[in-house]
């Protein structure tokens, strides 16, 4: 069975600190995706990632980075020099090949404070 | 373009009665999904269309839930009898083919509050 773990329920930094967002992962499949989602205040869902499992290469997108390690079934999210738009629950997901749904974690929420 | 729209944004209704959801989604988009978030938790899967037929129902929690894509665009989420514990965020997303690849894009939700 699929199951997503984000263990860190909230989080919360002074502007221009650096920050992680962990997820755990488990699935029985080989081919699977994860993604990243940013959810504001607002209350829609932003896409920010994703990746498939053959994949490990780290990623780098502005001030946010991903590190997907298989070994230890983690795809943890880094924001660096965080302000205060990055405020927002971040929610982890996974979908494994021939199973479009996506399953999510239960989210972290990050405050960062100016 | 439009992004995946959803309406009405806030349903609050009376326990016993009848609602409807809607959803309309990226234009072109084949794939269609529901997903129900509660307080203080990611959101779960109900149900996922492949144009009009539903193709994975298995998260709809019981037989008051039911969803149709009638015309393979708009969605309309429907619960008979509703109940307290129904109250929840109701989200819909949208993918371009419904392969694992794609990425889905979600709606603003409709929040429903059910008294």
């Amino acid at each position: 069975a699929q199951k997503v773990t984000q263990a860190q329920t909230e989080i919360s930094v002074v502007e221009k600190e650096d920050v992680t967002l962990d997820c755990v992962y488990e699935t029985r499949d080989t081919t699977y995706y994860l993604f990243w989602y940013k959810q504001p205040p607002s209350g829609e869902l932003v896409f920010l990632i994703r990746r498939n499992s053959f994949d490990e290469q780290n990623e780098i997108s502005g001030r946010y980075s991903w590190n997907f390690q298989k070994s230890t079934s983690s795809f943890n999210f880094t924001i660096t020099a965080s302000q205060v738009v990055d405020s927002a629950v971040y929610f982890c997901a996974l979908s494994e090949a021939g199973n479009t749904p996506l399953v999510f974690g239960k989210g972290t929420r990050l405050s960062v404070i100016a | 373009g439009a992004g995946v729209s959803q309406t009405p944004s806030n349903k609050v209704t009376e326990k016993g009665k009848y609602v409807e959801l809607r959803c309309d989604p990226i234009s072109g988009h084949t794939a269609l999904y529901w997903y129900r978030q509660s307080l203080g938790q990611g959101p779960e899967f109900l149900i996922y269309f492949q144009g009009t037929g539903a193709a994975d129902d298995s998260g709809l929690p019981n037989d008051r839930f039911f969803a149709v894509r009638p015309e393979g665009s708009v969605s309309t989420l429907k619960i008979q009898r509703t109940e307290r514990g129904d109250s929840a965020v109701y989200l819909c997303a949208s993918s371009q083919t419904g392969i694992s690849t794609d990425t889905q894009y979600f709606g603003p939700g409709t929040r429903l509050t059910v008294l």
